[in-house]
């Protein structure tokens, strides 16, 4: 099974700051890799996917990078609807693999 | 708009059984993949299984977790993807979603499963 590695798993941010996650995969994904937000006792909305294609109706101040096995989810201006758990996706080979999640949280 | 609505959940002792209904609106269902996935309180996501459309054979694969006790199908005459979840453990505790790729990743609300005696 592909291993997902997000780094950090928790970070505290202020209101307007940008914060970067990355998602390390532990062999090739291509770009097969998709990134949630989930607030609690929500559903995981998707924000990308296919690495850096914005989900529909997601602001772009959500970007994504990478490609093969290290990816990258950018923030900016952080507002307070934005503090939540983020969890990458690898869906290029199966069992498709989740991170472990990252806690953004307001400082 | 692509709507994905799981129901079916509820409590079940050990060793006991269910299915979940997960009904599919806003996209043609025929030509999707269809995936489930489940989060245990507190944890993160694990992907369950997937089934393939027809037209792309059909196939299902599980994870190892659930192989041999959970069986995913589909009726594409309802737009409706199911898991049949039997020999339940305390373990699969947890909201089961159901999701699929259209343009990007869709999800539904989920629908909680308790497996405690």
């Amino acid at each position: 099974d592909i291993q997902m590695t997000q780094s950090p798993s928790s970070l505290s941010a202020s209101v307007g700051d940008s914060v970067t996650i990355t998602c390390r995969a532990s062999q090739g994904i291509s770009n097969s890799l998709a990134w949630f937000q989930q607030k609690p006792g929500k559903a995981p909305k998707s924000l990308i996917y296919a690495a850096s294609s914005l989900q529909s109706g997601v602001p772009s101040k959500f970007s994504g990078s990478g490609s093969g096995t290290d990816f990258t989810l950018t923030i900016s201006s952080l507002q307070p609807e934005d503090f939540a758990t983020y969890y990458c996706q690898q869906y290029n080979s199966y069992p498709q693999t989740f991170g472990q999640g990252t806690k953004l949280e307001i400082k | 708009e692509v709507q994905l609505v799981e129901s079916g959940g509820g409590l079940v002792k050990p060793g006991g059984s269910l299915r979940l209904s997960c009904a599919a609106s806003g996209f043609t269902f025929s030509n999707a993949w269809m995936t489930w996935v489940r989060q245990a309180p507190g944890k993160g996501l694990e992907w369950v299984g997937r089934i393939k459309s027809r037209t792309a054979g059909g196939t299902i694969d599980y994870a190892a977790p659930v192989k041999g006790r959970f069986t995913i199908s589909r009726d594409d005459s309802k737009n409706t993807v199911y898991l049949q979840m039997d020999s339940l453990k305390t373990e699969d505790t947890a909201v089961y979603y159901c999701t699929t790729m259209v343009q990007g990743w869709e999800w539904g609300l989920g629908t909680l499963v308790t497996v405690s005696s």
